[in-house]
């Protein structure tokens, strides 16, 4: 079955601590893999787009990375402004037709 | 430069009421996408298309009906609403279905 999981749910961090946020997928025929931010009240903003194993992508505080089975969304010194929901997101083509999957998402806390 | 535009905002119905939302973008994409997200899930695909006059069911398409009768707008109806359609709904464009998708900033629905 064609799936996204993100954890942690929730992650509190002090402003300076650097951690890591986890997607794990399972999708066949994978188009790419997609980190979004959401705001309250907001849309999704797009972050990355990783197509291949052993990708990364960089902006800013935050580094994208894939592998065959899972992406981690690495923030190095987060500051307050990092706090959001981050979403991970799949893009496969299979047998039954386009797909696009979502994960629930991990809440990220940043305290000053 | 508006990107994707969601009317309307907010809106309350009573359970058997029917209603359109309406999505529009503007920058000439191909792909178009109706997206729930409900409290502890991940966003769930309703409808897409990936042109005009096409649709196609997504993960959870019973009791939606959409259509695209012109590239830039893609509508979702709710012929008879109950409350377990309760939620936020998205709109998302993306110029193929390889690509990021650009988010609308949501309609709350609350049905009675």
């Amino acid at each position: 079955e064609d799936q996204v999981t993100q954890s942690p749910e929730a992650l509190r961090l002090q402003e300076g601590e650097s951690s890591s946020l986890n997607c794990s997928y399972t999708v066949s025929g994978l188009r790419g893999l997609f980190w979004y931010r959401q705001d309250p009240g907001k849309g999704p903003e797009f972050l990355f787009t990783l197509y291949s194993a052993g990708e990364e992508k960089e902006k800013e505080r935050l580094k994208a990375t894939l592998t065959k089975k899972e992406s981690f969304l690495h923030i190095t010194a987060p500051k307050p402004e990092d706090s959001a929901t981050y979403l991970c997101a799949v893009h496969g083509l299979g047998g039954g037709g386009f797909k696009t999957i979502f994960g629930a998402g991990t809440r990220l806390f940043v305290k000053a | 430069n508006a990107g994707v535009t969601q009317t309307p905002k907010f809106r309350v119905l009573k359970t058997g009421q029917s209603m359109t939302l309406l999505c529009a973008q503007d920058m000439n994409h191909e792909y178009m996408y109706w997206y729930r997200q409900d409290p502890g899930m991940g966003l769930r695909l309703i409808h897409y298309s990936v042109g005009e006059g096409t649709t196609a069911k997504g993960e959870v398409p019973d009791g939606y009906n959409v259509s695209r009768l012109k590239k830039q707008n893609f509508l979702l109806g709710l012929e008879s609403a109950a409350p377990s359609q309760t939620s936020v709904y998205f709109c998302a464009s993306s110029y193929w279905g390889d690509q990021p998708q650009h988010f609308g900033d949501g309609t709350r629905l609350s049905i009675l």
